[in-house]
Protein backbone atom coordinates (compact mmCIF):
# COMPACT_ATOMS: atom_id res chain seq x y z
CA UNK A 1 0.00 0.00 0.00
CA UNK A 2 0.96 3.43 -0.75
CA UNK A 3 2.50 5.62 2.17
CA UNK A 4 0.88 8.55 0.70
CA UNK A 5 -2.95 8.22 -0.86
CA UNK A 6 -4.56 10.79 -2.67
CA UNK A 7 -8.51 11.00 -3.92
CA UNK A 8 -9.95 10.66 -5.96
CA UNK A 9 -8.04 9.37 -9.31
CA UNK A 10 -9.66 11.98 -11.24
CA UNK A 11 -12.09 14.84 -10.93
CA UNK A 12 -14.50 16.88 -13.10
CA UNK A 13 -15.80 20.30 -12.43
CA UNK A 14 -17.05 23.12 -14.29
CA UNK A 15 -15.71 26.68 -14.60
CA UNK A 16 -15.97 28.19 -11.97
CA UNK A 17 -16.60 25.47 -9.63
CA UNK A 18 -14.91 24.32 -6.11
CA UNK A 19 -12.65 21.33 -7.00
CA UNK A 20 -11.82 19.80 -3.52
CA UNK A 21 -8.60 16.71 -3.35
CA UNK A 22 -7.72 14.56 -0.71
CA UNK A 23 -4.80 13.18 0.73
CA UNK A 24 -3.60 11.27 3.56
CA UNK A 25 -0.51 9.63 4.93
CA UNK A 26 -0.06 6.21 6.76
CA UNK A 27 3.46 7.10 8.04
CA UNK A 28 3.21 8.54 11.57
CA UNK A 29 6.37 10.00 11.00
CA UNK A 30 5.63 13.28 8.79
CA UNK A 31 4.28 16.01 9.18
CA UNK A 32 5.03 18.30 6.28
CA UNK A 33 2.72 18.49 3.87
CA UNK A 34 3.06 19.39 -0.24
CA UNK A 35 0.88 20.04 -3.37
CA UNK A 36 2.39 19.88 -6.68
CA UNK A 37 1.09 20.95 -9.40
CA UNK A 38 1.85 18.85 -13.07
CA UNK A 39 0.56 20.26 -16.22
CA UNK A 40 0.47 18.32 -19.11
CA UNK A 41 4.01 17.47 -20.59
CA UNK A 42 6.01 19.58 -17.87
CA UNK A 43 7.62 19.07 -14.83
CA UNK A 44 5.64 19.72 -11.46
CA UNK A 45 5.78 22.74 -9.53
CA UNK A 46 5.00 23.25 -5.58
CA UNK A 47 1.63 25.09 -5.39
CA UNK A 48 1.37 25.29 -1.57
CA UNK A 49 2.84 23.82 1.26
CA UNK A 50 1.23 23.01 5.41
CA UNK A 51 3.49 21.97 8.05
CA UNK A 52 0.53 23.33 10.99
CA UNK A 53 -2.98 22.20 12.14
CA UNK A 54 -5.62 24.36 10.49
CA UNK A 55 -5.81 26.67 6.76
CA UNK A 56 -3.81 28.13 4.78
CA UNK A 57 -5.11 29.97 1.81
CA UNK A 58 -3.40 31.63 -1.11
CA UNK A 59 -5.57 33.61 -3.59
CA UNK A 60 -7.82 31.09 -5.01
CA UNK A 61 -6.30 27.80 -3.64
CA UNK A 62 -6.70 26.42 0.49
CA UNK A 63 -5.03 23.99 1.97
CA UNK A 64 -6.14 22.21 5.04
CA UNK A 65 -4.08 19.65 7.45
CA UNK A 66 -4.93 17.48 10.01
CA UNK A 67 -1.93 16.09 11.85
CA UNK A 68 -4.16 13.74 14.30
CA UNK A 69 -5.31 12.18 11.12
CA UNK A 70 -2.12 13.14 9.20
CA UNK A 71 -5.15 14.25 6.26
CA UNK A 72 -4.59 17.39 4.18
CA UNK A 73 -6.78 18.75 1.42
CA UNK A 74 -6.81 21.23 -1.13
CA UNK A 75 -9.71 23.35 -2.74
CA UNK A 76 -9.62 25.37 -5.52
CA UNK A 77 -12.41 28.13 -5.65
CA UNK A 78 -13.65 29.29 -8.99
CA UNK A 79 -11.94 26.69 -11.16
CA UNK A 80 -10.37 27.68 -14.62
CA UNK A 81 -9.48 25.78 -17.32
CA UNK A 82 -5.53 26.42 -16.58
CA UNK A 83 -6.52 24.61 -13.55
CA UNK A 84 -6.39 21.31 -15.57
CA UNK A 85 -3.22 19.59 -14.71
CA UNK A 86 -2.27 16.51 -12.42
CA UNK A 87 -1.96 16.97 -8.56
CA UNK A 88 0.25 15.48 -6.51
CA UNK A 89 0.41 15.72 -2.69
CA UNK A 90 3.48 14.75 -1.20
CA UNK A 91 4.33 14.13 2.80
CA UNK A 92 8.05 14.68 4.70
CA UNK A 93 9.49 14.52 8.05
CA UNK A 94 11.05 17.20 9.24
CA UNK A 95 13.17 14.60 11.90
CA UNK A 96 14.47 11.43 10.86
CA UNK A 97 14.40 10.39 7.37
CA UNK A 98 15.24 12.49 4.24
CA UNK A 99 12.36 10.92 2.01
CA UNK A 100 10.27 12.91 0.02
CA UNK A 101 6.83 10.80 -0.71
CA UNK A 102 4.38 11.76 -2.90
CA UNK A 103 1.34 10.20 -3.94
CA UNK A 104 -0.27 8.47 -7.08
CA UNK A 105 -1.67 12.08 -8.15
CA UNK A 106 -5.48 13.01 -8.63
CA UNK A 107 -6.07 14.34 -12.78
CA UNK A 108 -8.00 17.73 -12.31
CA UNK A 109 -10.02 18.40 -15.83
CA UNK A 110 -12.22 22.01 -15.79
CA UNK A 111 -14.64 21.75 -18.17
CA UNK A 112 -15.25 25.39 -19.78
CA UNK B 1 17.30 31.04 -9.58
CA UNK B 2 18.97 27.90 -10.05
CA UNK B 3 18.23 25.29 -12.99
CA UNK B 4 18.29 21.05 -12.93
CA UNK B 5 19.56 20.29 -16.16
CA UNK B 6 18.68 16.12 -16.97
CA UNK B 7 20.91 14.36 -19.95
CA UNK B 8 19.82 13.54 -22.27
CA UNK B 9 16.09 14.39 -22.76
CA UNK B 10 15.52 10.96 -24.69
CA UNK B 11 17.12 7.85 -24.13
CA UNK B 12 16.20 4.65 -26.10
CA UNK B 13 17.61 1.42 -25.39
CA UNK B 14 17.90 -2.39 -25.73
CA UNK B 15 16.71 -4.72 -23.74
CA UNK B 16 18.82 -5.93 -21.22
CA UNK B 17 20.97 -2.96 -21.72
CA UNK B 18 22.86 -1.09 -18.98
CA UNK B 19 21.68 2.65 -19.52
CA UNK B 20 22.52 6.24 -17.43
CA UNK B 21 20.93 9.34 -16.69
CA UNK B 22 22.71 12.20 -15.87
CA UNK B 23 20.95 15.58 -13.45
CA UNK B 24 23.51 18.96 -12.85
CA UNK B 25 21.82 21.36 -10.16
CA UNK B 26 23.14 24.62 -9.44
CA UNK B 27 20.87 26.08 -6.53
CA UNK B 28 23.92 24.46 -4.29
CA UNK B 29 21.45 22.36 -2.98
CA UNK B 30 21.66 19.58 -0.58
CA UNK B 31 19.69 17.11 -0.96
CA UNK B 32 18.77 15.31 -4.49
CA UNK B 33 16.48 12.70 -5.76
CA UNK B 34 15.43 10.36 -8.58
CA UNK B 35 12.34 9.71 -8.97
CA UNK B 36 10.25 7.64 -11.58
CA UNK B 37 6.53 8.69 -13.46
CA UNK B 38 4.72 6.08 -15.37
CA UNK B 39 2.11 7.94 -18.06
CA UNK B 40 -0.35 9.91 -16.00
CA UNK B 41 0.74 8.70 -12.57
CA UNK B 42 2.20 9.91 -9.43
CA UNK B 43 5.92 9.88 -8.52
CA UNK B 44 7.76 7.14 -7.28
CA UNK B 45 10.81 7.37 -4.94
CA UNK B 46 13.82 5.65 -6.85
CA UNK B 47 17.37 7.22 -4.94
CA UNK B 48 17.75 10.25 -3.33
CA UNK B 49 20.83 12.01 -1.45
CA UNK B 50 21.71 14.22 1.68
CA UNK B 51 25.17 14.59 0.51
CA UNK B 52 28.11 14.67 -1.64
CA UNK B 53 28.40 10.42 -1.73
CA UNK B 54 25.35 10.00 0.35
CA UNK B 55 23.14 7.55 -1.16
CA UNK B 56 19.82 6.25 0.25
CA UNK B 57 17.37 3.71 -1.14
CA UNK B 58 14.14 4.57 -2.13
CA UNK B 59 10.66 2.22 -2.45
CA UNK B 60 11.63 1.63 -6.19
CA UNK B 61 15.58 0.65 -6.04
CA UNK B 62 15.59 -2.53 -7.24
CA UNK B 63 17.44 -2.50 -10.87
CA UNK B 64 18.41 0.49 -10.33
CA UNK B 65 22.10 1.91 -9.35
CA UNK B 66 22.94 5.87 -8.05
CA UNK B 67 26.09 7.82 -7.65
CA UNK B 68 26.72 11.25 -6.45
CA UNK B 69 30.21 12.01 -6.38
CA UNK B 70 29.58 16.28 -6.45
CA UNK B 71 27.11 18.09 -4.75
CA UNK B 72 26.13 19.22 -8.02
CA UNK B 73 25.36 16.00 -9.36
CA UNK B 74 23.48 13.29 -9.71
CA UNK B 75 23.14 10.29 -11.74
CA UNK B 76 21.01 7.13 -11.91
CA UNK B 77 21.85 4.02 -13.83
CA UNK B 78 19.20 1.51 -15.31
CA UNK B 79 21.54 -2.01 -14.50
CA UNK B 80 19.45 -4.01 -17.44
CA UNK B 81 16.68 -1.89 -19.31
CA UNK B 82 13.19 -3.84 -19.11
CA UNK B 83 10.17 -3.32 -21.84
CA UNK B 84 7.96 -2.52 -18.95
CA UNK B 85 10.57 0.38 -17.73
CA UNK B 86 9.59 2.78 -20.39
CA UNK B 87 8.88 5.91 -18.29
CA UNK B 88 9.96 9.64 -17.51
CA UNK B 89 12.32 10.10 -14.85
CA UNK B 90 12.43 13.04 -12.80
CA UNK B 91 15.49 14.45 -11.02
CA UNK B 92 14.99 17.18 -8.16
CA UNK B 93 17.13 19.13 -5.59
CA UNK B 94 15.72 20.84 -2.16
CA UNK B 95 17.16 21.85 1.04
CA UNK B 96 15.79 20.04 3.63
CA UNK B 97 12.01 20.36 4.25
CA UNK B 98 11.64 22.99 1.86
CA UNK B 99 10.54 23.58 -1.74
CA UNK B 100 11.60 20.52 -4.69
CA UNK B 101 12.37 22.09 -7.76
CA UNK B 102 12.47 19.18 -10.87
CA UNK B 103 14.80 19.14 -14.09
CA UNK B 104 12.60 18.71 -17.32
CA UNK B 105 13.16 14.81 -16.86
CA UNK B 106 14.22 12.11 -19.29
CA UNK B 107 11.69 9.78 -21.06
CA UNK B 108 13.35 6.17 -20.69
CA UNK B 109 11.55 4.01 -23.98
CA UNK B 110 13.33 0.00 -24.19
CA UNK B 111 13.21 -1.32 -27.40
Amino acid sequence: QQKVQQSPESLIVPEGGMASLNCTSSDRNVDYFWWYRQHSGKSPKMLMSIFSNGEKEEGRFTVHLNKASLHTSLHIRDSQPSDSALYLCAASASSGSWQLIFGSGTQLTVMP
Amino acid sequence: GGIITQTPKFLIGQEGQKLTLKCQQNFNHDTMYWYRQDSGKGLRLIYYSITENDLQKGDLSEGYDASREKKSSFSLTVTSAQKNEMAVFLCASSIRNTEVFFGKGTRLTVV
